[in-house]
C-alpha cells in the first residue's frame, strides 16, 4: 500500500522567509498530489494540484514534483502569519484506482 | 459555493450508545468520504460512496457503518461506541476530474468524545 511520508514534522519560519515542506511517497506509478491546508482542526482546502514532473505555481503556493525521486515539495513565498496551519500532502494514481493517501503533515508555524 | 456540512460539530458519547455522524454537500458529487484524524496518523479513511445506495469499506471500517441514502447526505454510525472511538471526524465530497485525479472537498470535522 502507498506511503506517504512528509517532513519536516513541524517548521518555524519568521514572516517574509521562504517556507519549504517534503512529501515522499512509494508508488512510482503515482500521478496526481494535491497539497492542502488545515488551520486548527478545521477542515482542509486545496492548495495547488500537480500532475507532472516539474512545478506548478498558485499564487503564493509552488509545488516541485519529481517523480523519479519519488518526492514532492510545497514552497511557500513570503509567509504571513496567517499560513500558520498543518499542511498535508495527497497522492493518488488516478484512473480507476483513484485512493487517495494522506501524509502525516507537516506543522508550520509563521512567525510576525 | 460548494458547501459540505457536518452535524454536530461536538458531540460526547457513552461507551455503548450509538452514535451518528451527518454529512451533507451541495457540490452534486458523486463520491463522499468519511476520515478520522488523530495525533500521529493522520487522515484515515473508513468508509467512502460512490453515490446513492453505495458504501465502501476503507481502511479502518471496523466497528463503523455508514450509510449514503441520497446524492446529498452521507451518515457514520457507531453502533456501539467505544472509547479508541475518540477522535475528530471529516467528511468529504469529490468528483474526478480529467485525469481521473480528485480534489477533496472537505467538511469541518466533529469532535467526538466517547467516554
Amino acid at each position: 500500500q502507498q506511503k506517504v511520508q512528509q517532513s519536516p514534522e513541524s517548521l518555524t519560519v519568521s514572516e517574509g522567509a521562504m517556507a519549504s515542506l517534503n512529501c515522499t511517497f512509494s508508488d512510482g506509478t503515482s500521478n496526481n498530489f494535491r497539497w492542502y491546508r488545515q488551520h486548527s482542526a478545521k477542515g482542509l482546502e486545496v492548495l495547488v494540484s500537480i500532475f507532472s514532473d516539474g512545478e506548478k505555481e498558485e499564487g503564493r503556493f509552488t509545488a516541485h514534483l519529481n517523480r523519479a525521486n519519488l518526492h514532492v515539495s510545497l514552497h511557500i513565498r513570503e509567509p504571513q502569519p496567517s499560513d500558520s496551519a498543518v499542511y498535508l500532502c495527497a497522492v493518488s494514481m488516478g484512473g480507476s484506482n483513484n485512493r487517495i493517501f494522506f501524509g502525516d503533515g507537516t506543522q508550520l508555524v509563521v512567525k510576525p | 459555493e460548494a458547501a459540505v456540512t457536518q452535524s454536530p460539530r461536538n458531540k460526547v458519547a457513552v461507551t455503548g450508545g450509538k452514535v451518528t455522524l451527518s454529512c451533507n454537500q451541495t457540490n452534486n458529487h458523486n463520491n463522499m468520504y468519511w476520515y478520522r484524524q488523530d495525533t500521529g496518523h493522520g487522515l484515515r479513511l473508513i468508509h467512502y460512496s460512490y453515490g446513492a445506495g453505495s458504501t465502501e469499506k476503507g481502511d479502518i471500517p471496523d466497528g463503523y457503518k455508514a450509510s449514503r441514502p441520497s446524492q446529498e447526505n452521507f451518515s457514520l454510525i457507531l453502533e456501539l461506541a467505544t472509547p479508541s472511538q475518540t477522535s475528530v471526524y471529516f467528511c468529504a465530497s469529490g468528483v474526478p476530474d480529467w485525469a481521473s485525479a480528485e480534489t477533496l472537498y472537505f467538511g469541518s470535522g466533529t469532535r467526538l468524545t466517547v467516554l
